[in-house]
């Protein structure tokens, strides 16, 4: 198993691109989770999918935009970066039933200049 | 979820065991506490769990203390690898899954 993968590990945006973020998980996992963490902060919850079919805010959405393509995919979209974007991306699964142990990626870091 | 509080940064000798504390006096009945460690740069590791009982695994210990209001993670023996943010969580299985990152514990095991 690969486990949680994400692509691209790094990349530069100037402010106002676009681009989406994209997260894969191999363990048959029902929720997944989009965190941010900027500079030498905690994690803080962008978006979730509880299962296929469903997303919700977290504590910091404005700006982004997701998609949970179907079990395994749950994508993370900047319609228009913006410099406060600037942070490293965690993707993360849980698995069902009462194991809340989350699995996370290796983690995308975007700058926006 | 109940807040949690931390120590903001800790050290410990290579080879002696760390303590890191954890303060959550606000943890309701059905709140668990989860730990997760984090290794510069990395994703977020998941360590151990517990509700009441102490737990232990192969790399932790978790002590609850009788009245939930408080618990300590373990590490026998840290090594230099040991070295990270620890987070200490206390989480409803009620909340949609949601777990909420602080800012932690920044561990130091020095040499």
């Amino acid at each position: 198993n690969a486990g949680v993968t994400q692509t691209p590990k790094f990349q530069v945006l100037k402010t106002g691109q676009s681009m989406t973020l994209q997260c894969a998980q191999d363990m048959n996992h029902n929720s997944m989770y989009w965190y941010r963490q900027d500079p030498g902060m905690g994690l803080r919850l962008i978006y979730y999918s509880a299962s296929e079919g469903t997303t919700d805010k977290g504590e910091v959405p404005n700006g982004y935009n997701v998609s949970r393509l179907n079990k395994r995919e749950f994508s993370l979209r900047l319609e228009s970066a913006a410099p406060s974007q600037t942070s490293v991306y965690f993707c993360a699964s849980i698995p069902s039933g009462m194991n809340y142990e989350q699995y996370f990626g290796p983690g995308t870091r975007l700058t926006v200049t | 979820d109940a807040k949690t509080t931390q120590p903001t940064s800790m050290d410990c000798a290579e080879g002696r065991a760390a303590n890191l504390p954890c303060n959550h006096s606000t943890i309701s009945g059905n709140e668990y506490v989860y730990w997760y460690r984090q290794i510069h740069s990395q994703g977020p590791q998941y360590i151990i769990h517990g509700l009441k009982n102490n737990e232990t695994n192969e790399m932790a210990s978790l002590i609850i203390t009788e009245d939930r209001k408080s618990s300590t993670l373990i590490l026998p023996h840290a090594t230099l690898r040991d070295t990270a943010v620890y987070y200490c969580i206390a989480f409803s299985s009620g909340s949609a899954r949601q777990l909420t990152f602080g800012s932690g514990t920044q561990l130091t095991v020095l040499p």
